[in-house]
């Protein structure tokens, strides 16, 4: 079975400075990962996704990416955080499960806390 | 494009009390849909997902149950509330062969 590990269940940093949030899975094929990001008494929005290809891979609002297989890891970066990003984080890894439905596995989430 | 609604956003129901929860695709066909569940300071837990209409797949043992009973509709219920219910319901959808989940507004749900 898979798994998402997020080591970081919080996070504080200054507006301007560089981000990385860390995310390790365990799948027995090639994955499919994924960033989403929710806002306090929001649903969730997709911010980047890895299928295959190229292993840097970017997203919206600044955000992206690098799968590195060796390590089982797929962190998120920014390079200059902005006060809107003040959220919590989820990594996510995809499945194939029976009946062809898509399933994902969630970590448990960082908080980000930006400060002025 | 497409479009995923669910309703209600805030629900407060006294324990023993029903539940339901909707949420309608727009834009697509043959979506799979699923819900989840987020408590409070806790991650996301798959409830439930449906390939197609009548077709319900259940990930945990509770006391919900999930319907689909038309193509890009799908429904949360319960028939009596316990405190344990409380949390953030999320409605979610893929393409029938797509790799990305796409999430609605979530539902609050406080059992009191």
């Amino acid at each position: 079975a898979q798994s998402v590990t997020q080591p970081d269940i919080h996070i504080t940093v200054s507006e301007g400075a560089s981000l990385e949030l860390r995310c390790n899975y365990s799948y027995g094929a090639t994955p499919y990962l994924f960033w989403y990001v929710q806002s306090p008494g929001q649903g969730l929005q997709l911010l980047l996704k890895y299928f295959s290809g190229d292993t840097l891979v970017q997203g919206i609002k600044g955000f992206e990416a690098e799968f590195k297989r060796s390590q089982s890891s797929f962190n998120l970066r920014k390079p200059s955080v902005h006060w809107s990003d003040a959220a919590e984080y989820f990594c996510a890894v995809g499945s194939l499960s029976s009946g062809s439905a898509r399933q994902l596995t969630f970590g448990s989430g960082t908080q980000l806390t930006v400060l002025p | 494009s497409q479009t995923i609604h669910q309703w209600p956003a805030t629900l407060v129901q006294p324990v023993g009390s029903p539940l339901s929860l909707e949420c309608t695709v727009e834009g697509t066909s043959n979506p799979n849909l699923y819900w989840y569940r987020q408590a409070a300071g806790r991650g996301l837990q798959l409830l439930f997902y449906s390939v197609g209409i009548g077709q319900i797949s259940s990930e945990v043992p509770q006391n919900l149950s999930a319907s689909r009973p038309q193509d890009r509709q799908f429904i949360l219920s319960s028939k009596k509330l316990l405190l344990s219910d409380s949390g953030f319901y999320l409605c979610a959808w893929t393409a029938n062969i797509g790799n990305t989940i796409y999430f609605g507004e979530g539902s609050w749900l406080t059992v009191v």
